[in-house]
């Protein structure tokens, strides 16, 4: 167990629908970053806050938008959902931002569109 | 631009024996961070081990080493007496030093132990 929870697990949805996945970073990390991984793919870097404010962009579609509360957890929208955005989504939370800090993965938000 | 190449798609190993993952990079920065992550089934991403692109010395976690070769930008995991729990994907990844974010991975490589 890292740690990080992410709700829910699953999330099956139709195309059009907008949904929120949300993230709890592990206690006393200020870093979370969002991860979408499509069948077999490797992790594509979507976005990055730290402690409140948006720290770096990946490829990130702008149907989609994130945000970290002042308790530090984390909720990414997803909007106008494809049949393509079905992927699994990872949160991942580290104690500071740079590339040196370990990241913590959660158990990932399986996302069906149909 | 930086890149992440793994060019095993899928790798097999006898139980007991030794398999070595391939990776290789293309950074022009000099500092920077290597990473390995094993994903197995429960899809769950754990951190097999890290390197330091200013240390020469190779990493190793128990049974997992790195052959890390700054020069040729080159990164590879070796897992000596492979065991069934090693199954699972395996994703290098690249990050730039303190301070800039940029977190890369690779496309993986699915790993099959024989018993």
């Amino acid at each position: 167990d890292s740690g990080v929870t992410q709700t829910p697990k699953h999330l099956i949805t139709a195309t059009g629908q907008r949904v929120t996945l949300r993230c709890s970073p592990r206690s006393g990390d200020l870093s979370v970053y969002w991860y979408q991984q499509s069948l077999d793919q490797g992790l594509q870097f979507l976005i990055q806050y730290y402690n409140g404010e948006e720290r770096a962009k990946g490829n990130i579609l702008e149907r989609f938008s994130a945000q970290q509360f002042p308790d530090l957890h984390s909720e990414l929208n997803l909007s106008s959902l494809e049949l393509g955005d079905s992927a699994l989504y990872f949160c991942a939370s580290s104690v500071d931002t740079g590339g040196n800090y370990e990241q913590y993965f959660g158990p990932g938000t399986r996302l069906t569109v149909t | 631009a930086q890149t992440v190449t793994q060019s095993q798609p899928e790798m097999s190993v006898q139980e007991a024996e030794t398999v070595t993952l391939s990776c290789t990079y293309d950074t022009s920065e000099s500092d920077y961070y290597l990473f390995w992550y094993k994903q197995p089934p429960s899809r769950q991403m754990i951190l097999v081990i890290r390197q330091e692109a200013y240390k020469q010395q190779n990493a190793t976690e128990n049974r997992f080493s790195v052959n890390f070769q700054k020069a040729a930008k080159s990164f590879s995991l070796k897992i000596s007496d492979s065991q069934l729990g090693d199954a699972a994907m395996y994703f290098c990844a690249y990050s730039l030093a303190p301070g800039t974010y940029k977190y890369i991975f690779g496309t993986g490589t699915r790993l099959k132990v024989l018993a």
